[in-house]
């Protein structure tokens, strides 16, 4: 597509379910990023795939957090027995393959999360 | 523990004028730096990288130093307009994970005709 899409663009869950936010990043793009974001501060990293898999999840906070890209295109991030400290806005990311070169991410608009 | 920091009161200048942003780091030996322009409900969208050999880029009214030793980079929005008020965000790439990139609180920028 044109451009990075996140669907959906708000979720509001109870403490304790399970969410799904899905990213559909620009075609062609190989390396695709998730972060989140708290109201005042930057991104946050959470982890990145190179194709369909994990270059780096140093950044998931513990083991209630998934992320996957099975097809190397679309990816989901999977968060289990949501906590009230999960809210926030959480970012999907695309680029061409970067590695030693620059690589510059484009965004979606993110989908905000919140956890009542 | 590392560290980036950029100026979290919001920077307000009149039209016309030079904006000048901070970005400050510690603990990092990043191979480049990037900036990002993030306006309300949006994510951030790429403006400049510079990489740890270079000194200066410059982009239409943009300009960008990058100084190692200090661990600093200087962010200038020269000729300012009301419609470059935003958050600007500095992100460091380490080189040991390109991918990993680490951004600052950002500094809002407010231009007033």
């Amino acid at each position: 597509g044109a451009g990075v899409s996140q669907t959906p663009s708000n979720k509001v869950t109870e403490k304790g379910k399970y969410v799904e936010l899905r990213c559909d990043p620009i075609s062609g793009h190989t390396a695709l990023y998730w972060y989140r974001q708290s109201l005042g501060q930057g991104p946050e990293f959470l982890i990145y795939f190179q194709g369909t898999g994990a270059a780096d999840d140093s950044g998931l906070p513990n083991d209630r957090f998934f992320a996957v890209r099975p097809e190397g295109s679309v990816s989901t991030l999977k968060i289990q027995r949501t906590e009230r400290g999960d809210s926030a806005v959480y970012l999907c990311a695309s680029s061409q393959e970067g590695g030693a070169g620059a690589n510059v991410l484009t965004f979606g608009a993110g989908s905000r999360l919140t956890v009542l | 523990s590392q560290k980036i920091e950029q100026n979290s009161e919001a920077l307000n200048i009149q039209e016309g004028k030079t904006a000048t942003l901070t970005c400050n780091y510690t603990n990092y030996s990043p191979a480049y730096l990037q900036w990002y322009r993030q306006d309300p409900g949006r994510g951030p969208v790429f403006l400049l990288l510079i990489r740890e050999n270079e000194k200066e880029k410059r982009k239409e009214r943009l300009k960008v130093t990058f100084d190692t030793t200090l661990k600093q980079s200087l962010f200038h929005i020269t000729a300012s307009q009301p419609a470059d008020s935003a958050t600007y965000l500095c992100a460091l790439v380490p080189t040991d994970s390109w991918g990993k990139l680490q951004f600052g609180a950002g500094t809002q920028v407010v231009v007033t005709p």
